[in-house]
């Protein structure tokens, strides 16, 4: 079942910016938008931002998403060292009737 | 608190069947659609499975269509999985999650072995 392809691993320093990627296609992210996830080593995923850009409560304001057509964009701001961590995108595919994932970028903060 | 607790995970035979369950509490269940994410050790996300808050829709991957069944009783804030036909790939980390514009209530996952 297709994905969505994101870089296998981003690594930034300390305090600079960060921007994940998300690519997919018109079935998916171009249709619906993309939500992003973090997960921690041993923990499960949680919700940064949902498909319309919105964060949860409790997300930091540095954590900001976009979309340009087919592409999703997760940016983070100054890097600190609890952003380095798993980061999935996810969309649903109107073509498949089915959630799909991105692999996930590993993000590492220097 | 919202809250998602899975159980039901443990050791399986290959072309054996378990069943998974997620209890909710915390808000109102019969609302969300309601989702089955899987992780093997080491790798990423991989969706499975979903059902609507009647119950009255459902969507697989296809990797688990034909073989497991998702379900859900409202009167019990339960969401189900019933896996057959297991196989060694189906080996992973189960979990629910609440779905509202994506995914945001997760459970701690159970964990499935499928080995002889």
């Amino acid at each position: 079942q297709a994905g969505l392809t994101q870089p296998p691993s981003v690594s930034r320093d300390l305090r600079q910016t960060a921007t994940l990627t998300c690519t997919g296609n018109s079935n998916n992210v171009g249709d619906q938008g993309a939500a992003w996830l973090q997960q921690h080593q041993g923990h499960p995923p949680k919700l940064l931002s949902d498909r319309n850009n919105n964060r949860p409560s409790g997300i930091s304001a540095r954590l900001s998403a976009s979309r340009s057509g087919n592409t999703a964009s997760l940016t983070i701001t100054e890097l600190q060292p609890e952003d380095e961590a798993d980061y999935y995108c996810s969309a649903w595919d109107s073509s498949l009737s089915a959630w799909v994932f991105g692999g996930g970028t590993k993000l590492t903060v220097l | 608190e919202m809250q998602l607790v899975e159980s039901g995970g443990g050791l399986a035979q290959p072309g054996g069947s378990l069943r998974l369950s997620c209890a909710a509490s915390g808000f109102t269940f019969n609302t969300y659609w309601m989702h089955w994410v899987r992780q093997a050790p080491g790798k990423g996300l991989i969706y499975v499975a979903g059902i609507r808050g009647d119950g009255g829709d459902t969507q697989y991957a296809d990797s688990a269509k034909g073989r497991f069944t998702i379900s859900r009783d409202n009167s019990r804030n339960t969401l189900s999985l019933q896996m057959n036909s297991l196989r060694a790939d189906d080996t992973a980390v189960y979990y629910c999650a609440r779905e509202a514009d994506g995914f945001d209530v997760w459970g701690q996952g159970t964990m499935l072995t499928v080995s002889s």
